[in-house]
């Protein structure tokens, strides 16, 4: 089955404890990338990537960092966390660049941080 | 710049009337996309439609349809006799030709079916 996963699904965790939260897609796209999704905001992107080992800031990138070793998996980490970063996080993966593509959205990771 | 426009933060409708959702977007590009997207209470996004700025044909599918009008740079969603199982979040959303993939998604509205 075509998917995109993340982990964990849930965490809550306290300012300045780095964690990562993993993506991982079975479908062999080349573009993947990271939002946040905020009450009255909706969602914004942080991080994306063109294809292995090439990666650019989106529109909310600070406190964050990315990277992309394996066409497979993104995963995103935050050095520090603050609470700001309180948030629902969704990865995404497509075929390629352009707004032709649809976009295939793992099940979202809800992070809360104390 | 580019943006997206959801006005309606949240609707309340009665099962089987018919509810507009309503999307207005800005992009100086002339080859776009619009996307719509279903959020139901469990969190996922569901994709709906996507539509590309040459083909302004309204879509129906099912109860579902589509206008978009590029004279008013609006892309409205309608439901046809809705469902409690059509309470959820919708957002709108634009991707731009030479944005890498990015979308652009509109704040959501958040539409509640009472049965």
């Amino acid at each position: 089955e075509a998917q995109v996963t993340q982990n964990p699904r849930y965490l809550i965790t306290v300012t300045g404890k780095k964690l990562t939260v993993t993506c991982s897609q079975n479908m062999n796209h080349e573009y993947m990338s990271w939002y946040r999704q905020d009450p009255g905001l909706g969602l914004r992107q942080i991080y994306y990537s063109m294809n292995v080992e090439v990666t650019d800031k989106g529109d909310v990138p600070e406190g964050y960092k990315v990277s992309r070793k394996e066409k497979r998996n993104f995963p995103l980490i935050l050095e520090s966390p603050s609470p700001n970063q309180t948030s629902l996080y969704f990865c995404a993966s497509c075929i390629g660049r352009g707004g032709p593509y649809e976009q295939y959205f793992g099940p979202g990771t809800r992070l809360t941080v104390t | 710049a580019q943006k997206v426009t959801q006005a309606q933060t949240e609707i309340s409708v009665v099962e089987k009337e018919d509810v507009t959702l309503d999307c207005v977007y800005e992009t100086r590009d002339t080859t776009y996309y619009l996307f719509w997207y279903k959020q139901p209470p469990s969190g996922e996004l569901v994709f709906l439609i996507r539509r590309n700025s040459f083909d302004e044909q309204n879509e129906i599918s099912g109860r579902y349809s589509w206008n978009f009008q590029k004279s008013t740079s609006s892309f409205n969603f309608t439901i046809t006799a809705s469902q409690v199982v059509d309470s959820a979040v919708y957002f709108c959303a634009l991707s731009e030709d030479n944005q890498g993939g990015k979308l652009i998604f509109g704040q959501g509205t958040e539409l509640s079916v009472k049965p």
